[in-house]
């Protein structure tokens, strides 16, 4: 168990549905990163925050978005969905958000579009 | 931009053998680190190793090792006597020095152990 807790664990949903995923870091990690894993694309770097702020994004789709609330909890809001968003959508939590602390990764959700 | 390739997709082996997966990196960074994670059936990602550009020495943790070679651009894992607990699908990813501290992956690769 890396203490980074996600959820719902399964998530099914039709098309052009709004959906919201949420993640809790490790305690005492301040910084937390968004993940989609896909058959197709792999897995590949959405966001990242930090302490609230975000610090870094990566190929995230303009109808994503996401934030991290002050008790550093993160939601990752996923819109218009289509079939080519199911995936498994993993959260990671480091210490801080440079000095490549080790990421670790929760459980995932994993998202059926329909 | 960075890439890790790990060009191989699957491997399968018999229990008890030796098995090394390779990764091969790109990255203009001069700091960076490197890391290996593991994917077992359940679905979770489980972090293994971090090293970071400045120590090439090899890294033995139990059965793992790991060997990183910066000439070759190269973080290569094997598993000594491998157990069929060990299937799983293993990732190697890097990170380097910039704004963030994000992942790039490889591909990963399927390593079935079969009793």
């Amino acid at each position: 168990d890396s203490g980074v807790t996600q959820t719902p664990k399964h998530l099914i949903t039709a098309t052009g549905q709004r959906v919201t995923l949420r993640c809790s870091p490790r305690s005492g990690d301040l910084s937390v990163y968004w993940y989609q894993q896909s058959l197709d694309q792999g897995l590949q770097f959405l966001i990242q925050y930090y302490n609230g702020e975000e610090r870094a994004k990566g190929n995230i789709l303009e109808r994503f978005s996401a934030q991290q609330f002050p008790d550093l909890h993160s939601e990752l809001n996923l819109s218009s969905l289509e079939l080519g968003d199911s995936a498994l959508y993993f959260c990671a939590s480091s210490l801080s958000g440079r000095d490549y602390n080790e990421q670790f990764f929760g459980p995932g959700t994993r998202l059926t579009v329909l | 931009a960075q890439k890790v390739t790990q060009a191989q997709t699957e491997i399968s082996v018999v229990e008890k053998e030796d098995v090394t997966l390779d990764c091969v990196y790109e990255t203009r960074d001069t700091t960076y680190y490197l890391f290996w994670y593991k994917q077992p059936p359940s679905g979770e990602l489980v972090f293994l190793i971090r090293r970071n550009s400045f120590d090439e020495q090899n890294e033995i943790s139990g059965r793992y090792s790991w060997n990183f070679q910066k000439s070759t651009s190269s973080f290569n894992f094997t598993i000594t006597a491998s157990q069929v607990v060990d299937s799983a699908v293993y990732f190697c990813a890097l990170s380097g020095n910039n704004a963030g501290n994000m992942l790039t992956f490889g591909g990963g690769t399927r390593l079935m152990v079969k009793p």
